[in-house]
């Protein structure tokens, strides 16, 4: 296996904050990793794929300038929720890609659960 | 969309096999069969893949019919704690593939 951390496990922001999450391969090295997000009884939808090094590729439908995602090393990113509101409250997941080919395998953390008052 | 149908949910008893079935009868030749499973307020975790041969590891069997429209999961001996949505899910292999999430299978293990 591998490992996936992500922190904050949980928050809890005021209206208008932003809010930063994390997302690192703690035992491999991660040229590409993916940002989901889930509401309540709700299966997982993909925000966005961030590869290192380059501009992250969204999905539609999904704010590019309220997610801010960078990829900065091989092993951390990070998601931004800028000026959230409480429609953005939502269980985020983060998930990292290891191995090659056929062997390639998509990591997930523990998720974060977000609350915007 | 998801190119995977899968019943909503099912029960097994403690101890016995648990067998969940997948449809993807839309499959590219070039597509693999995923699964994972979430257990509640967790991220998912990786159980097992495969292209057309059955595979096998620690955790499970992964039985894909000979035609790749449909595939089976197979718990041997289920505990209590395999109780979980598992998502049967269809994607080319690759550091860039997406993997598009249906509404899986609540799989409830009891005692």
């Amino acid at each position: 296996g591998a490992v996936v951390s992500q922190h904050p496990s949980r928050v809890i922001c005021k209206s208008g904050t932003s809010v930063k999450i994390e997302c690192r391969s703690l035992d491999f090295q991660a040229t590409t990793m993916f940002w989901y997000r889930q509401f309540p009884k709700q299966s997982l939808m993909l925000m966005a794929t961030s590869n290192e090094g380059s501009k992250a590729t969204y999905e539609q439908g999904v704010e590019k300038d309220k997610f801010l995602i960078n990829h900065a090393s091989l092993t951390l990113s990070t998601l931004t929720v800028t000026s959230a509101h409480p429609e953005d409250s939502s269980f985020y997941i983060c998930s990292a890609s290891k191995g090659q080919g056929v062997r390639n395998i998509q990591y997930f953390g523990a998720g974060t659960r977000l609350s915007v008052l | 969309d998801a190119k995977t149908t899968q019943p909503p949910s099912m029960d097994c008893a403690e101890g016995r096999a648990a067998n969940l079935p997948c449809n993807h009868s839309t499959i590219s030749g070039n597509e693999y069969v995923y699964w994972y499973r979430q257990i509640h307020s967790q991220g998912p975790q990786y159980i097992i893949h495969g292209l057309k041969n059955n595979e096998t590891n620690e955790m499970a069997s992964l039985i894909i019919t000979e035609d790749r429209k449909s595939s089976t999961l197979i718990l041997p001996h289920a505990t209590l704690r395999d109780t979980a949505v598992y998502y049967c899910i269809v994607s080319a292999t690759g550091a860039n593939s997406k993997l598009t999430f249906g509404k899986g299978i609540t799989l409830s293990v009891r005692p």
